[in-house]
């Protein structure tokens, strides 16, 4: 079986300063990566995935992840961040398979103060 | 083109009361899935659909059930709810299941209360 665990619920940052959300996640088996982020009242968008190669992926909005398989993590980085970043991130994964759920973890809500 | 619509936006339902919810994915898409999201924890999966049969379950209650129709579509029925039922319930739409490959679309939610 697969878990996340995103080890901060909330980060509050200064606007323009940067920001890492961690995430880690256990599975025996090999599994794809990603983080969401949503916005208030809203559904899921995809930030990014990691799938294979590089283990450096970037994604939207200025974002980009690491997926260490070692560590066994996949923390989501912005070198600066703006209001308009503030939403809940949510890191997930699934396994390599034709008809596989998504596991998400709890998530973490990143505030930006002004 | 058009994202992937869930209706009603909000719902307020009492214990033991029966719902259905909708889902209509992007138009190409053959598989839909169903995720329920209790306030304060991240989307837990429910269903996937693809072609109109079931492709995987979550561990949820046989009160839960969904069905896919012939233009992808799907609905989600809820039956004898529970206060614990309350959440917003997430439908994503992909074009085939192998959530790697292709890229899963969240629509906005259909916000379920029970009293």
């Amino acid at each position: 079986a697969q878990s996340v665990t995103q080890l901060d619920s909330q980060v509050p940052v200064f606007e323009e300063a940067p920001v890492e959300l961690r995430c880690n996640y256990s599975s025996s088996v090999s599994v794809y990566l990603f983080w969401y982020v949503q916005y208030p009242n809203q559904g899921l968008q995809l930030l990014l995935k990691y799938l294979s190669g590089s283990t450096l992926v970037k994604g939207i909005n200025g974002f980009e992840a690491e997926f260490n398989k070692s560590q066994t993590s996949f923390h989501l980085r912005k070198p600066s961040v703006h209001i308009s970043d503030t939403a809940e991130y949510f890191c997930a994964v699934t396994r390599y398979s034709s008809a596989s759920k998504i596991i998400f973890g709890s998530g973490t809500r990143l505030s930006i103060r002004p | 083109d058009a994202g992937v619509t869930q209706s009603p936006t909000h719902l307020i339902k009492t214990r033991g009361q029966q719902v259905t919810l909708r889902c209509s994915p992007i138009s190409g898409h053959k598989s839909v899935s169903w995720y329920q999201q209790v306030l304060g924890q991240g989307p837990q999966f429910i269903f996937q659909y693809y072609e109109k049969e079931e492709r995987g379950r979550g561990n949820f209650p046989d009160r839960f059930s969904a069905r896919q129709f012939p233009n992808y579509s799907s609905e989600l029925n809820v039956n004898a709810l529970l206060l614990g039922d309350s959440a917003l319930y997430l439908c994503a739409s992909s074009r085939q299941p192998g959530q790697g490959e292709y890229e899963q679309y969240f629509g906005p939610g259909t916000r379920l209360t029970v009293t």
